[in-house]
């Protein structure tokens, strides 16, 4: 079946570092791509999607291009901050009516001043 | 936009007893999805409703778990006979069903504890 495999955290970095989280995927079909951020105590945030092969979803500073070819979708961003401390989770949409999502086991980034 | 609201926010109760938790979905979103979240974990699809009607549920929703969305508008999760591995955030959802594949909405969860 589909999934979605992200690397483990957590992930510490120092303020103005540069942040990748490796998001790979398994699925049947083309399905949108998507990172959600998700805060202490809080719901899941979207963060940005992508839709179809060789997409760009950015915000907030953040980017990932959706790579058909490497099954892949990774976070990056250039200059973290403190704020940007948080789970990270990556997620694909099943191409079937439903469109409900599968999510990766989430990423724990802790950002240092 | 208000947002998917949840509530409650927390809910703490013993074992064997019944819960139920209330989803209100942003207002013009037909379709609307539950998803349960252990500790460490991301959240796991439970079931969907598009409008009233509940299309697909998965295998984590045990008979002791009814979903219901009565009017397409708010839902409603009940979980019967509660049991310690219950304990979880139960998460939903809403989306739009127009112009393909929208992005869903989810609210601030219901965590549920228990005893």
């Amino acid at each position: 079946g589909d999934s979605v495999t992200q690397m483990e955290g957590p992930v510490t970095l120092s303020e103005e570092a540069f942040l990748t989280i490796n998001c790979t995927y398994t699925a049947t079909g083309y399905p949108s791509l998507f990172w959600y951020v998700q805060y202490p105590g809080e719901g899941l945030q979207l963060l940005l999607k992508a839709t179809k092969a060789d997409d760009k979803g950015s915000n907030k500073g953040f980017e990932a291009t959706y790579r058909k070819e490497t099954t892949s979708f990774h976070l990056e961003k250039g200059s973290v901050q403190v704020s940007d401390s948080a789970v990270y989770f990556c997620a694909l949409s099943t191409t079937s009516g439903t469109y409900k999502y599968i999510f990766g086991t989430g990423t724990r980034l802790k950002v240092l001043a | 936009d208000t947002g998917v609201s949840q509530d409650p926010r927390h809910k703490i109760t013993k074992r064997g007893q019944n819960v139920t938790f209330r989803c209100d979905p942003i207002s013009e979103h037909n379709r609307l999805y539950w998803y349960r979240q252990t500790l460490g974990q991301g959240p796991e699809f439970l079931t969907y409703f598009q409008n009233e009607a509940q299309l697909e549920k998965s295998r984590l929703l045990s008979d002791r778990f009814s979903a219901e969305r009565p009017k397409g508008s708010f839902s409603t999760l009940e979980i019967q006979r509660t049991e310690q591995g219950d304990s979880a955030m139960y998460l939903c959802a809403s989306s739009a069903t127009d112009r393909g594949n929208q992005p869903q909405h989810f609210g601030d969860g219901t965590r549920l504890s228990i005893l």
